[in-house]
């Protein structure tokens, strides 16, 4: 069975420094990988993905992610981070096989980006 | 394009009642699920649909039924409200193989 596992709570980095948050998976077949974002008392928003290709993939508000075949690691980046980057920060794992149209989740890392 | 709506916003129940969880999509996306959100559990998936007519479980079914009887539209019932199933319920809609697009969310009180 397919599952995602977002091993920090939360995450803490002081502003312009870079952040990491970490993300693993596990798939049988060819992984399709997302993150997405959720402000308070909003629903998610999409950041990024990766389907297949480039194993670095940018998205929104300057973020980036490096999709890790042989490590089953996805993890999240920025090179400087922001105080309104503050927020709960979820990855997702979708099984490529035709047929699997599951989409599982992670628990989610609050990220908190300090002044 | 309106996206992903979802009525109501909040909603309070009293154990044993059932009501409807409203759903639905302009976008023409095949693809649509509920997930529930619980503090440290992440959004687990309750129930999807791969297009009118088909409808499948996720990880936590139990207490919920779903029907897709059009594209644009995926209601959640709770057949009989439980304590356990407070939470707030997300709607999401997507394009096979792609990025969802999620509902604003029902927060949901059972007492």
């Amino acid at each position: 069975a397919q599952s995602v596992a977002q091993p920090e709570d939360q995450v803490n980095v002081a502003e312009g420094n870079p952040l990491t948050v970490k993300c693993t998976y596990s798939v049988s077949g060819n992984p399709y990988l997302f993150w997405y974002v959720q402000y308070p008392n909003r629903g998610l928003q999409f950041l990024l993905k990766y389907i297949t290709g480039d194993n670095l993939v940018k998205g929104s508000y300057g973020f980036e992610a490096e999709f890790n075949k042989s490590q089953t690691s996805f993890h999240l980046k920025k090179p400087s981070a922001l105080v309104s980057d503050s927020a709960l920060y979820f990855c997702a794992v979708r099984e490529g096989s035709s047929g699997t149209y599951k989409y599982i989740f992670g628990t989610g890392t609050r990220l908190k980006v300090l002044a | 394009n309106a996206g992903v709506t979802q009525t109501p916003k909040f909603q309070v129940l009293k154990t044993g009642q059932s009501m409807t969880l409203q759903c639905a999509q302009d976008m023409n996306h095949e693809y649509m699920s509920w997930y529930r959100q619980d503090p440290g559990m992440g959004l687990r998936l309750i129930h999807y649909s791969v297009g009118a007519g088909i409808t499948d479980q996720g990880e936590v079914p139990n207490g919920y039924n779903v029907s897709r009887s059009t594209t644009e539209d995926f209601p959640l019932r709770l057949l009989s409200a439980a304590p356990s199933q407070t939470s707030v319920y997300f709607c999401a809609s997507s394009p096979a193989y792609n990025e969802q697009f999620f509902g604003p969310g029902t927060r949901l009180t059972v007492l």
